[in-house]
């Protein structure tokens, strides 16, 4: 079993449908990070955070550390959304362990 | 603007040499990593350093090697001993213990 579990794999979904995006963990951390990988392969860091939640535009991420688990939130998701996501922790001296991506497609 | 180089984003090279990835940063990060990834999985570790001169194997180091000579720069040599070296590669770099990590865009190695 990966320390870091992300559901879906896959979503597809029509524009401007909300999205959900969760991550379990079973390791003690002090943050986890929520990423986003474009098809070019750069990725980009969206949101860390260690509790409660953080919002930016249309993105919106929760973490519930007592539950060990993390959502990331898009609300009235659009085409240019479409990457995969990868929730990443930190655990231990600055190792980061990465769930295997929810790759998300957006259609028109 | 400060960021991280990774360079350069394609890499074709033949089997049995071996390559050199280079990954800069002018963020003044102490810490910088190598990571692996391969279709379908999420990223593993090859190397990581917490400061000049000092690094430290992460998960999956066998055949490769690493060097950290100047704060800004962490390159990734891929040897002839590395078994299956066609991946994407990623440096990463973070100020301190726990704090947010800064992604390059990546290498594309293909050995053939």
């Amino acid at each position: 079993k990966n320390e870091v579990e992300q559901s879906p794999q896959n979503l597809t979904a029509q524009e401007g449908e909300f999205i959900t995006i969760n991550c379990s963990y079973s390791v003690g951390i002090s943050a986890l990070h929520w990423l986003q990988q474009h098809p070019g392969g750069g990725i980009v860091s969206l949101f860390m955070l260690s509790s409660g939640k953080k919002k930016h535009g249309r993105l919106i991420a929760t973490i519930n550390i007592q539950e060990k688990h993390s959502s990331l939130h898009i609300t009235a998701s659009h085409p240019r959304d479409s990457a995969v996501y990868i929730c990443a922790v930190f655990q231990g001296a600055q190792k980061l362990v990465f769930g295997q991506g929810t790759r998300l497609t957006i259609n028109p | 603007d400060g960021g991280i180089t990774q360079s350069p984003k394609y890499l074709f090279r033949k089997e049995g040499q071996n390559v050199t990835l280079s990954c800069e940063q002018n963020l003044n990060h102490d810490a910088m990593y190598w990571y692996r990834q391969d279709p379908g999985q999420g990223l593993r570790l090859i190397y990581y350093s917490q400061i000049v001169n000092d690094f430290q194997k992460g998960d999956i180091a066998e055949g490769y090697s690493v060097s950290r000579e100047k704060k800004e720069s962490f390159p990734l040599t891929v040897t002839s001993a590395q078994k299956n070296p066609t991946a994407f590669y990623l440096c990463a770099s973070t100020p301190g213990w726990g704090t947010e990590a800064f992604f390059g865009q990546g290498t594309r190695l293909t050995v053939v």
